[in-house]
């Protein structure tokens, strides 16, 4: 069963604005990673931060991750077009198994 | 580094029959892969995960005898789906995780697009 929660649904922006999205997740987790994927596609992963770290950073992206409250929220700066895709959240176990939030469209408008 | 592939990307099979896919890890050995099903506008569910020279082990609710996963060597896992029906249509995504690396990040293969008839 997935696990992970993510808001919006769906998103749209315009170029150069950021992107907010969150995700929820409701059992104890060793990790949680966010992944991108484009319409039809696979999936690439973006980032991964553990129980233990509260705020990472990639480039333009930037994950937090609040375990008392059970929540992340993954922020794109600057955004471009070609950030348009869908955006998922995945928490992980011990056992290197991942569930997967439901996922947030993303449309960056030019 | 880290890719992995997946054959083919789309297939058409009329019901009834059986469509086999790879996945393939093609420059790191992947000791444990992880097949999933996605339909259209949802999320990635995880149905089953495999460990080299072992049985695969089943999420609940998934037929074991209807999707079976062979992952005979370290680089290559296959999904056959048997005695396939309009319901099985879906995208099926493999990812895989190696020795090397984080022991919690897999790499996923670009999916298989299934469509039964």
């Amino acid at each position: 069963s997935q696990q992970g929660e993510e808001d919006p649904q769906a998103l749209s922006i315009q170029e150069g604005e950021n992107a907010t999205m969150n995700c929820s997740y409701k059992t104890s987790i060793n990790n949680l990673q966010w992944y991108r994927q484009n319409s039809g596609r696979g999936l690439v992963h973006l980032i991964l931060i553990r129980s233990n770290e509260r705020e990472k950073h990639s480039g333009r992206l930037r994950v937090t991750l609040d375990t008392s409250k059970k929540s992340s929220s993954l922020l794109i700066t600057a955004s471009r077009a070609a950030d348009t895709a869908s955006y998922f959240c995945a928490t992980g176990t011990s056992g290197s198994r991942l569930t997967f939030g439901e996922g947030t469209q993303l449309t960056v408008n030019p | 580094g880290a890719v992995v592939s997946q054959h083919p990307s789309w297939v058409i099979c009329k019901s009834g029959t059986s469509v086999k896919i790879e996945c393939r890890s093609l420059d790191f050995q992947a000791t444990t892969m992880f097949w999933y099903r996605q339909f259209p506008k949802q999320s990635l569910m995880l149905m089953a995960t495999s460990n080299e020279g072992s049985k695969a082990t089943y999420e609940q609710g998934v037929e074991k005898d209807k999707f079976l996963i062979n992952h005979a060597s370290l680089t290559l896992s296959t999904l056959t789906v048997t005695s396939a029906h309009p319901e099985d249509s879906s995208f099926y995504i493999c990812s895989a995780r190696g020795t090397q690396g984080s022991p919690y990040e897999q790499y996923f293969g670009p999916g298989t697009r299934l469509t039964v008839t």
